[in-house]
């Protein structure tokens, strides 16, 4: 039983575009969302991370935005760029601290 | 800063044989996970360690899947006997403690292909 739920599987975005992916969860104990980013042959790497009691967070071109009453968080990149090309997870965790993964987006930054 | 070590990196077995992977933490991470990574899916949390002993193996198939982490420091997950649906990524991490919402950083994983 999937906890995070992760929308699209894929998507193409122009060099420059914005990319966006969703994630849902129904654990209302959740209180830590990170989300990270996966090259090819690499292990996953923390992009960046939200608790509740912020609505959003922004780290250079990435933002997350967080939704509590929708259960609901999602992940931009701006101007996104052919280095951003990789599969992006996003994580939910309770106090007890183990993550709860997404399916992945697999995300194509095209020149 | 060395990260966390993994090997082999790609391993092909048939099934019902057995294989062993070896992971090395992030010098002075007391907590190591091992997650599996099935293609099209995210990390499974198969078990974590604080120090050397077991966490959480909630989700470990015990009847096949061992694993141990003597000294607290390296870790061997083994597979006996395996079957196909095994074919996966396993993928170690580490924290520097494991507490709440501590980083964890990975190993570029080991490709496991059960024929």
């Amino acid at each position: 039983q999937q906890q995070v739920k992760q929308s699209p599987q894929s998507l193409i975005v122009q060099k420059g575009g914005i990319s966006i992916i969703n994630c849902a969860y129904e654990n209302t104990a959740f209180d830590y969302f990170p989300w990270y980013q996966q090259f090819p042959g690499k292990g996953p790497a923390l992009l960046i991370a939200i608790r509740p009691d912020v609505s959003e967070k922004k780290e250079g071109r990435f933002t997350i935005s967080f939704n509590k009453s929708a259960k609901q968080f999602s992940l931009h990149i701006m101007d996104s760029q052919p280095g951003d090309s990789a599969t992006y997870f996003c994580a939910a965790s309770d106090s007890w601290g183990k993550l709860q993964f997404g399916a992945g987006t697999q995300v194509v930054v095209t020149p | 800063e060395a990260g966390v070590a993994q090997s082999p990196r790609y391993k092909i077995i048939e099934k019902r044989q057995s294989v062993a992977f070896w992971c090395n933490p992030i010098s002075g991470h007391a907590t190591l996970y091992w997650y599996q990574q099935i293609l099209g899916q995210g990390p499974k949390l198969l078990i974590q360690f604080q120090n050397n002993g077991v966490v959480d193996d909630s989700q470990l198939p015990k009847d096949r899947f061992s694993a141990e982490r003597l000294k607290g420091v390296d870790s061997t997950l083994k597979i006996q006997p395996a079957k196909l649906e095994d074919s996966a990524v396993y993928l170690c991490a580490s924290s520097l403690s494991g507490l709440y919402q501590e980083t964890q950083y990975f190993g570029p994983g080991t490709r496991l292909l059960v024929l």
